[in-house]
């Protein structure tokens, strides 16, 4: 498919283990967001790659989360020590561009379950 | 104050009804703007961007109201397939990209 691709689509994992979540976005998007979305919420912005370069991570929560994008394609997103609280939807989204008026494509995204 | 607020529901309507969701948006700088669709368990899909003459899509209709500092969507008739929540998308031009997300209104249409 030509869509955003994640993988898992669903993670369970014991508190204090890490994890790392993976995002295809569409070939040739330079763009690349991750966000979390919890229960009843909108999605939160976590961070943002203009191509291999990750130019905010403001959302990050905590120092526990990390992402990459080290080709400029393929995204990971990290999250060391899980704690409950980072039980959530996992979204990653990517744009042709980098202006904000282009929309943002989403993959399905990951369902983040912390024990 | 969040940046971009919408009213979370439910809209419980009866098909065929006319149904208007508002989001209003706090930083004056927003540019662009949005309306994704997201059905349970799904991801975020675009509905429509928001122009600041308006614009129309079918049964929607979305309009931007820059000195007020709100964008709204209007459904004709609807359609059962229209339940959903509609999440309310803001963007500032700067450097890049940034949009931030409202908390999206659910939308119940009743046969």
């Amino acid at each position: 498919g030509a869509g955003v691709s994640q993988s898992p689509r669903y993670k369970v994992a014991k508190r204090g283990q890490d994890v790392a979540l993976r995002c295809d976005p569409i070939s040739g998007h330079v763009s690349l967001f991750w966000y979390q979305q919890a229960l009843g919420q909108g999605p939160e912005f976590l961070t943002y790659f203009q191509n291999e370069a990750q130019l905010d991570k403001s959302g990050l929560p905590s120092d526990r989360f990390f992402a990459e994008r080290p080709e400029g394609s393929v995204s990971t997103l990290k999250i060391q020590r899980t704690q409950q609280e980072d039980s959530a939807v996992y979204l990653c989204a990517s744009s042709m561009g980098v202006n904000s008026n282009q929309p943002q494509h989403f993959g399905d995204g990951t369902r983040l379950s912390i024990l | 104050r969040k940046e971009v607020e919408q009213d979370p529901g439910p809209f419980n309507v009866p098909e065929g009804a006319t149904v208007a969701f508002n989001c209003t948006y706090s930083n004056s700088a927003s540019q662009s703007f949005f309306w994704y669709r997201q059905d349970c368990r799904k991801e975020p899909k675009l509905l429509m961007s928001v122009y600041s003459s308006g614009n129309e899509d079918g049964r929607f209709t979305a309009q931007l109201n820059r000195a007020s500092q709100y964008i709204s969507l209007l459904i004709r008739d609807s359609k059962l397939s229209d339940s959903a929540t509609y999440l309310c998308v803001g963007g500032v031009s700067g450097g890049y990209q940034k949009v931030t997300f409202g908390t999206g209104t659910k939308l119940q249409v009743i046969p």
